[in-house]
């Protein structure tokens, strides 16, 4: 399965700032997604990022909050933005269709812990 | 929609017990069926997974089988260990769901030496 990166691995911000977090995969994949892990909860999808498009955003979650990119097939940002304490959470990227894997296979990284202050 | 629900927790169990937590799930058409492990600070891993019904699959010896007649796949271990203490979430990908994962609300599990 492929190998997956997060960096931060963990930060503590300020409300009213924002974090970008960067997911690495260490070779080409089909579908990259983020999730987000409240506190003792279960995961829910932000969106999926497009390759070369605008991310696809579940409900509830908007491009101005949450803005994705994901400009090659191997990497991609969350930024989170204009933060506020009920952001405080786990974000998870995952990604699928890794070469010789199935698309309905999710593998996810290490996570990204976010505390705001 | 479809749905996945897994037993509450905490579960708590001493070593070397057996170990069941049950899963039951609601979709259309033949879903693939996973089971996902967090351990304490860390994100998902994928434990174990079947792609279709009566198949098992398994891992770290845990076991899990597809059974489309009761639409479950409980996990199972014959005898469990303190590092088995994690979260496991059940999980479902299906035609109707785009290919997103549906996940259970997670079971803790908790074993004392």
């Amino acid at each position: 399965s492929a190998v997956i990166s997060q960096k931060p691995s963990r930060d503590i911000c300020q409300r009213g700032t924002s974090l970008t977090i960067q997911c690495q995969v260490d070779s080409q994949v089909t579908m990259m997604f983020w999730y987000r892990q409240q506190p003792g909860q279960s995961l829910t999808l932000i969106a999926t990022a497009n390759q070369g498009s605008e991310a696809t955003y579940e409900s509830g979650f908007v491009i101005d909050k949450f803005p994705i990119s994901r400009p090659n097939l191997t990497f991609s940002t969350l930024t989170v933005s204009n933060m506020s304490p009920e952001d405080s959470s786990i974000y998870l990227c995952s990604v699928a269709g890794s070469p010789g894997d199935r698309t309905d296979t999710q593998y996810f990284g290490p996570g990204t812990r976010l505390t705001v202050l | 929609g479809d749905s996945v629900t897994q037993m509450e927790g905490p579960v708590t169990l001493s070593e070397e017990a057996f170990l069941t937590i049950n899963c039951t799930y609601t979709a259309t058409g033949y879903p693939s069926l996973f089971w996902y492990v967090q351990y304490p600070g860390e994100g998902l891993q994928l434990l174990l997974k079947a792609t279709k019904a009566d198949d098992k699959g398994s891992n770290k010896g845990f076991e899990a089988t597809y059974r489309k007649e009761t639409t479950s796949f409980h996990l199972e271990k014959g005898s469990v260990q303190v590092s088995d203490s994690a979260v496991y979430f059940c999980a479902l990908t299906s035609y109707s769901s785009a290919s997103k994962i549906i996940f259970g609300s997670g079971t803790r599990l908790s074993i004392r030496p």
